[in-house]
């Protein structure tokens, strides 16, 4: 069965530092998602991608975010300046359409920045 | 805005017990409807949906039933397993919406199963 692989599973970084989380979506998919999961709390939408822009974006997902896919296989979140509250669990998805069609997660990244 | 409400858990049953972990949502549009599960140490995994009104999704003895009229979309399994034991999120998906499919979860809800 199609996955959607994120690497890597687990990132310890120090505060003010630059990361890049890294996922490949299953290949036939067109929309792209990044949500992030704070420990012991719900599970939040940062930013969905389609067409190689990106299509919605939540309040989180302010200037330190960024997203790119350059060859529409890879798909990146990056974070500049990281900070405390920026520990979390990082789930990329991916879906072939948006409403109705399941949505296909990988396994997460755990972020922790100390 | 969309927004979904869960049962506060944790809950936990004996093997072979009945579950229901509640779900209701609010949305403007004509939402889909998931459960997700997520077991220890790994990601999110689809459990069912249902996309219309009086839809019942069902897989793995699991089902939830799209009640319009409620806004509800319940989790029931007749006789778990200990194997059943993770956290169960509750999900909209506003289909009708300008939402290019975003997900709104629940908080989740621990399910302990004892042997």
């Amino acid at each position: 069965e199609p996955e959607v692989t994120q690497t890597p599973s687990h990132q310890v970084t120090q505060m003010g530092q630059e990361v890049i989380l890294r996922c490949v979506p299953i290949s036939n998919h067109l929309y792209f998602y990044w949500y992030r999961q704070i420990l012991g709390q719900k599970v939040e939408f940062l930013v969905s991608f389609y067409n190689n822009e990106i299509s919605e974006k939540s309040e989180i997902f302010d200037d330190q975010f960024s997203v790119e896919s350059p060859d529409g296989s890879n798909f990146t979140l990056k974070i500049r300046s990281t900070k405390l509250e920026d520990s979390a669990m990082y789930f990329c998805a991916s879906s072939a359409g948006h409403g109705n069609y399941g949505y296909t997660f990988g396994s997460g990244t755990r972020l922790t920045v100390v | 805005g969309n927004s979904v409400t869960q049962m506060e858990g944790p809950v936990t049953l004996s093997e072979e017990a009945f579950l229901t972990i509640n779900c209701t949502y609010t949305a403007t549009g004509y939402p889909s409807l998931f459960w997700y599960v997520q077991y220890p140490g790994e990601g999110l995994q689809l459990l069912l949906k249902a996309t219309k009104a009086d839809d019942k999704g069902s897989n793995k003895g699991f089902e939830a039933t799209y009640r319009k009229e409620t806004t509800s979309f319940h989790l029931e399994k007749g006789s778990v397993q200990v194997s059943d034991s993770a956290v169960y999120f509750c999900a909209l998906s506003d289909a009708g919406g300008t939402s290019y499919g975003k997900l709104t979860f629940g908080q989740g809800t621990i399910l302990t199963v004892h042997p």
